[in-house]
């Protein structure tokens, strides 16, 4: 079985310029997150999706983060215009969904965002 | 608000110790608890979880967790470690209602010398 995909892997970009990442999730997962992992920190929720609709982007940067996941399975995040906190590395994770009962999350690898 | 203490930031032990990770959590309701592994290289991965019943679970690669609700901790166990142990570890945990948001520790970062 496939697991999540994240794209690009690594990306460097000035402060001020935008950037977006690309998720895939597994095959036949309804739900799909989005996590801001800081240098030192633990992964940090930014947004949740159950199949294309938000669920809970509570601690979403609205004013500069973006995210969408047309169709229910593909997802991109985007920066514009992205700061030097923004540095990081964002996980893509997807699981089975619903609301009863708990629904592991897989993983992808993430990607390396340096924000110079 | 859902949180999560992980009290050691970095671990190094000598293959074979034992060892103990401390995680304790806030949450105000029924709680789901859950032990992450992140290995060089690799995906966060899930090591053990606990929802109910035996409040001793027991995970992948000989690891295991003890749930004690009167101090609201989670502990990570090993009796023995070895150098592929080495790798950062985070306790996470959700509430059992819901969309199950999960909120993450700080990590432990675990170095095993052969």
């Amino acid at each position: 079985e496939a697991g999540v995909a994240q794209s690009p892997r690594y990306k460097i970009i000035e402060k001020r310029q935008s950037v977006a990442f690309w998720c895939n999730p597994i095959s036949g997962h309804a739900t799909l997150y989005w996590y801001q992992q800081i240098l030192g920190q633990g992964p940090k929720l930014l947004i949740q999706f159950q199949n294309n609709g938000v669920v809970d982007d509570s601690q979403l940067p609205k004013d500069r983060f973006s995210a969408e996941r047309l169709k229910g399975v593909d997802s991109t995040l985007k920066i514009q215009p992205a700061k030097l906190e923004d540095s990081a590395v964002y996980l893509c994770a997807s699981s089975l969904g619903g609301t009863g009962g708990f629904n592991e999350q897989f993983f992808g690898p993430g990607t390396r965002l340096t924000v110079l | 608000a859902q949180s999560v203490s992980q009290h050691n930031h970095h671990v190094i032990l000598s293959e074979a110790a034992s060892l103990e990770l401390g995680c304790n959590y806030s949450y105000g309701g029924t709680v789901n608890l859950f032990w992450y592994v992140q290995y060089p290289g690799q995906h966060l991965q899930l090591l053990l979880k606990y929802f109910s019943g035996d409040p001793l679970v027991k995970g992948i690669k000989g690891f295991e967790a003890e749930f004690i609700k009167s101090k609201f901790s989670f502990n990570l166990r090993k009796p023995s470690v070895q150098w592929s142990d080495t790798a950062e570890y985070f306790c996470a945990v959700a509430g059992n209602t819901g969309f199950q948001k999960l909120v993450f520790g700080t990590g432990t970062r675990l170095l095993v010398s052969p």
